[in-house]
């Protein structure tokens, strides 16, 4: 079985630029969340969707958006981009006990 | 307000026992969570304790109190590949993750 996949791997972007990072869960898992990581620090929460419907937001400003999609799929945006939006961001399906990551999208905003 | 605190560093040889804790002050609790992260790479989940007690998974081991909002990954006959980040998380409507402890395993 395949775990969560994200896409891009990797992205370089320029101040004020738009971003989509794209999330698929592991088979079966309806919860999906976005975490931002940077270099030193644990994950932080972003965004929590559960059957296409928000289930909880993190401490982040409205240019960070998400939705989920009939297939469980989902995808981050991030508007105006800014030199501290460079972070790995991590995508994580869950059943409830543990959460389990994709590889991450490594943002570089230049 | 959320918090978890961790080490943030720990230093053990190849073959020994290290203990990793972990305090929380969250809003809500349904469980604690343990996960490695290896440099460069995703977290990937070791263990949950949502009951009081220890849980035990090979070489790794979680324990929890509630009531004392505690709880340790207690890592076992240590190997280099076990040198990584450790994060717990508390689970309550979602993952609130503490800032890591990064382990070194000496030859």
């Amino acid at each position: 079985d395949a775990g969560v996949t994200q896409s891009p791997t990797h992205l370089i972007k320029t101040r004020g630029q738009q971003v989509t990072l794209r999330c698929s869960p592991i088979s079966g898992h309806k919860s999906v969340s976005w975490y931002q990581q940077v270099l030193g620090q644990g994950p932080q929460f972003i965004f929590q969707y559960y059957e296409k419907e928000e289930r909880g937001r993190g401490n982040f400003p409205d240019r960070f958006s998400a939705r989920q999609f009939p297939n469980y799929s989902s995808e981050l945006n991030v508007n105006a981009l800014l030199l501290g939006d460079s972070a790995l961001y991590l995508c994580a399906s869950s059943l409830g006990s543990g959460a389990f990551f994709g590889q991450g999208t490594r943002l570089t905003v230049v | 307000g959320q918090s978890l605190e961790q080490p943030s560093e720990v230093t053990a040889v190849e073959g020994a026992i290290v203990q990793i804790n972990c305090t929380y002050q969250t809003s809500g609790f349904y469980g604690l969570s343990w996960y490695q992260q290896h440099d460069g790479g995703a977290p990937t989940f070791l263990s949950y304790n949502a009951l009081d007690g220890l849980e035990e998974t090979g070489r790794f081991s979680s324990f929890l109190s509630r009531s004392d909002s505690y709880g340790y990954l207690l890592l076992q006959e240590l190997q280099m590949k076990d040198s990584a980040s450790y994060f717990c998380a508390v689970r309550n409507q979602n993952f609130v993750f503490g800032p890591g402890t990064r382990l070194s395993v000496l030859p």
